[in-house]
This record gives structure tokens, sequence and C-alpha cells, in this order.
């Protein structure tokens, strides 16, 4: 069985600052582990994905996450946040045969001036 | 590019009416899925299909039930709707990974229902 906790339902930041979003997961077979960003009315988009080639992985919009097996965790950063970057953010895993994915509850992401 | 539509992006429908809110994909994808979305409590999963014709009940799919005639074209359906059916529906879809574990989600743009 596989499970995502988000930590912090809501996450606050000035413009230019960094962006560090929490993802842990739980996971019974080796993980591939996803992060989507959804705007404001839309449906959710791939930001990236983890699929054991290289741990640090690089998406879309300067988002970046690491992935830690010993700490089963998954955090999505930006260096720079950008007023476009204000969305909710969902981290989801994957596992074994099973063609699910289980999601966070999310992080909604607020940008300030 | 992988495209999903979804046949309305707001609809207000009346208590005890039928719903029906399409779904359809263009990349040939073997899985569709159903999710309500709802603040606080994330997407949760009400249905989803592997194949034309099959059907799997997610974590909460009382209340629904769901068609695929089509490889192409996944149906959610309310037989009577309830105010506490309002809420934003995505539809997924995403390649049959038999064994393996890359199981990318492609999303529609959603469907925010109102049901007065």
């Amino acid at each position: 069985a596989q499970s995502v906790t988000q930590l912090g339902s809501h996450v606050s930041v000035s413009e230019g600052a960094l962006v560090l979003l929490r993802c842990n997961y739980s996971s019974s077979v080796p993980p591939y582990l996803f992060w989507y960003v959804q705007y404001p009315n839309q449906g959710l988009q791939l930001l990236l994905k983890y699929t054991s080639a290289a741990t640090l992985v690089k998406g879309i919009n300067g988002f970046e996450a690491e992935f830690k097996k010993s700490e089963t965790s998954f955090h999505l950063t930006k260096p720079s946040a950008h007023m476009s970057d204000a969305a909710e953010y969902f981290c989801a895993v994957s596992g074994g045969s099973n063609y699910k994915l289980t999601f966070g509850k999310g992080t909604l992401l607020t940008v300030n001036p | 590019d992988v495209k999903v539509t979804q046949s309305s992006r707001y609809l207000v429908k009346r208590t005890g009416e039928k719903v029906f809110l399409e779904c359809v994909q263009d990349m040939d994808h073997e899985n569709m899925f159903w999710y309500r979305q709802d603040p606080g409590l994330g997407l949760r999963l009400i249905y989803f299909s592997y194949d034309v014709k099959m059907k799997e009940k997610g974590d909460i799919p009382e209340g629904y039930s769901v068609s695929r005639e089509k490889k192409e074209r996944f149906s959610l359906i309310l037989e009577s709707a309830s105010t506490n059916q309002t809420s934003m529906y995505l539809c997924a879809s995403s390649l049959l990974n038999v064994g393996g574990r890359d199981n990318e989600q492609f999303f529609g743009p959603g469907t925010r229902l109102t049901v007065l």
C-alpha cells in the first residue's frame, strides 16, 4: 500500500524567495513519485516525476525535486518564486503493478509581491 | 501531446436530476479515471476503468456510476444528484503499464458541478 503526506496545506513566500514544498511517502515497493501543479479552475499538469533514474529530477518552470530514500521524501523546490507560481501542488506515488496514483491532499502556494 | 477533454467546464443542476459528465482522450490510453476534488480533501478516486466495459470502484463510488462503451470515452453518471455532490470533477487517463510503476496520469480541465 502507498500513502503520501504533504506537510503544510498552505505555504506563503515572497516573490524571489526560495520555494520548498514537502512531500513524504510510504510505499511497500520502490516508488515512482510525481509532482503535479493545478492553476485556478484548471486540471492537473505534470511538473516532474521520479522513475528511479537520477535522484535529482528537474521539471518545468524551474522546479526540481530530490528523491531521498533514507528520509522517504520527495520535496519540491524552486530557487526564486515568481508570481505565476501561485497554484496548488500535489505530490503522488505509484508502486507495484497497480496503475493507480495515490495523491497527497495538496499544498496551496501563495506568492506575495 | 495527450489531450483529455471534458464536456463542460461549469454545470448547474437541480437535486434529483440525472447528470452525465463526459470525458474523451485522444491518445489511445487504456486506463481512465474519475476523481472529485474538494477543498482540504485533495483528489478522491470515484471509479476507474482499465478497458472497454471494465470498471472498478475507487474510494468513494457511492452515488455514482460509470460507463465505458468506447476506449476513448469514459462517462460519470450521477443517478440522482444531491447537494453533497457539488464539487470539481476531474477526468484522467494513462497507459496500461503492466508490471511497471510509471503510472503518469493526464488530466482534463475539470467540470465544476453545482447541485442546487
